[in-house]
């Protein structure tokens, strides 16, 4: 019944390495979207998917890429992870809306990545 | 990129009190959007109030804008230790660009 799930919940990894969140909504949305969360709660979006297609991309860092095999799934890749890289990170999905807002998002548990 | 700020950052009440958070945004918007985060979870989204609306309520909740302020403001009525958690505001810029504040921690005494 999970709407928007994610996985793993906690990630703790070494400097360097190179990591994938995995992000899956059954709620048949047409969007689908990247935040990180910051240790003061601030909530950056990172990317978006519509319809397979990326169509926004804030200024993140090339080491992140998203990656949609499918509507339903975008995963998150992270090469050469960096200390500044530690936050908590959300998939989140919508429908789109006819004007062109968008409409409310239903967000998944959270990644909480550690990079040691 | 618009932002909008949410007033104040932290807010401590007493049980059955009201609970009142203001959001803040620099440009025009289509909607704006209410959500709640408690601890270690996902936002929740809570209520979308259309640039075209004034006033809307859901339960305990009742959340105003003012476009020609460019704010809003989120009211929970009566509230229990439930409610505690932090309240983002989230804003779009007429497309599919979704960005929230900061938010507000509230704090509820049983």
């Amino acid at each position: 019944d999970t709407a928007v799930s994610q996985t793993p919940k906690y990630l703790v990894t070494q400097m360097g390495n190179d990591k994938s969140i995995k992000c899956e909504q059954n709620l048949g949305h047409d969007t689908m979207y990247w935040y990180k969360q910051d240790s003061k709660k601030f909530l950056k979006i990172m990317f978006s998917y519509n319809n397979k297609e990326l169509i926004i991309n804030e200024t993140v860092p090339n080491r992140f890429s998203p990656k949609s095999p499918d509507k339903a799934h975008l995963n998150l890749h992270i090469n050469s992870l960096e200390l500044g890289d530690s936050a908590v990170y959300f998939c989140a999905s919508s429908p789109v809306g006819t004007s062109g807002a968008y409409n409310e998002q239903f967000f998944g548990p959270g990644t909480r990545l550690t990079v040691l | 990129s618009q932002q909008g700020e949410e007033d104040p950052q932290a807010l401590s009440i007493q049980e059955g009190e009201n609970a009142t958070m203001n959001c803040s945004y620099k440009t025009s918007i289509n909607n704006l959007q209410w959500y709640r985060q408690n601890s270690g979870r996902g936002l929740v989204h809570l209520i979308l109030i259309r640039s075209n609306e004034r006033e809307k309520h859901s339960g305990r909740l009742r959340v105003t804008l003012d476009t020609s302020k460019k704010s809003s403001s989120l009211l929970i009525t009566a509230s229990r230790a439930a409610d505690t958690a932090s309240y983002f505001c989230a804003t779009d810029e007429g497309s599919y660009i979704p960005t929230f504040g900061r938010g507000t921690s509230l704090i509820v005494h049983p």
